[in-house]
């Protein structure tokens, strides 16, 4: 149980380009997720915490105009990087928990390639 | 042996030797620590987690000990396989605004030769 799948798996595109990136909780809802960037040989990075029905909380030095967080549903949040540039170029990984107080569970990750 | 530098730190054994990771964490208000388990291109995988009422805590193979006094929490994996090889990492559970949310540590690289 507790399956979180991320969508697309590996993303290549212009320089400009806006992604969108799909995290679904399978098994069970979710009224928070997480998102998180990850550098090579680096840690996860927490970037934002999405609501479902509100706003999402940005962490210092995130750009919310930049990365755009939707969460529609209670099983599924978006990431959408907007006009995105090869810094952008990272693996973004969503997390989310069935239950407070409960290990967050992961997606595979989306690895963005932006040329 | 333990090295760092540059990239992760990394951790060398032998198969079948215990395997002890270390991690500091920084906030003495943290309450609940996990380790994850992430292999290459893979999103981390949940190992095994442990409360602040708790001083150890073991699962199949792998035992996690909490020391609040100086901030450390170690992983031991017992009898290392080389399915075990990947990039550890710890989290600490911080208060946030509407919800909890995990910090990781840096990582450490675990490499099992035969």
């Amino acid at each position: 149980g507790a399956v979180v799948s991320q969508h697309p798996s590996r993303v290549i595109c212009k320089s400009g380009t806006s992604v969108k990136i799909e995290c679904r909780s399978l098994d069970f809802q979710a009224t928070t997720m997480f998102w998180y960037r990850q550098f090579p040989k680096q840690s996860l990075m927490l970037m934002a915490t999405s609501n479902e029905g509100s706003k999402a909380t940005y962490e210092q030095g995130v750009e919310k105009d930049k990365f755009l967080i939707n969460h529609a549903s209670l099983t599924l949040s978006t990431l959408t990087v907007t006009s995105a540039h090869p810094e952008d170029s990272s693996f973004y990984i969503c997390s989310a928990s069935p239950i407070d107080n409960q290990p967050q569970h992961f997606g595979d990750g989306t690895r963005l390639s932006i040329l | 042996g333990e090295s760092v530098g540059l990239h992760l730190p990394t951790l060398s054994v032998q198969e079948g030797d215990n395997s002890i990771i270390n991690c500091a964490y920084s906030n003495s208000a943290s309450d609940y620590f996990i380790w994850y388990k992430q292999e290459s291109g893979k999103g981390p995988q949940f190992i095994i987690d442990i409360r602040s009422n708790m001083d150890k805590r073991q699962g199949q193979r792998v035992t996690v000990l909490l020391n609040k006094t100086v901030k450390h929490l170690s992983l031991q994996i017992a009898a290392t396989q080389p399915g075990d090889s990947a990039v550890y990492f710890c989290a600490e559970k911080r208060e946030g605004d509407n919800t909890d949310k995990l910090i990781f540590g840096t990582g450490t690289r675990l490499q099992v030769f035969p």
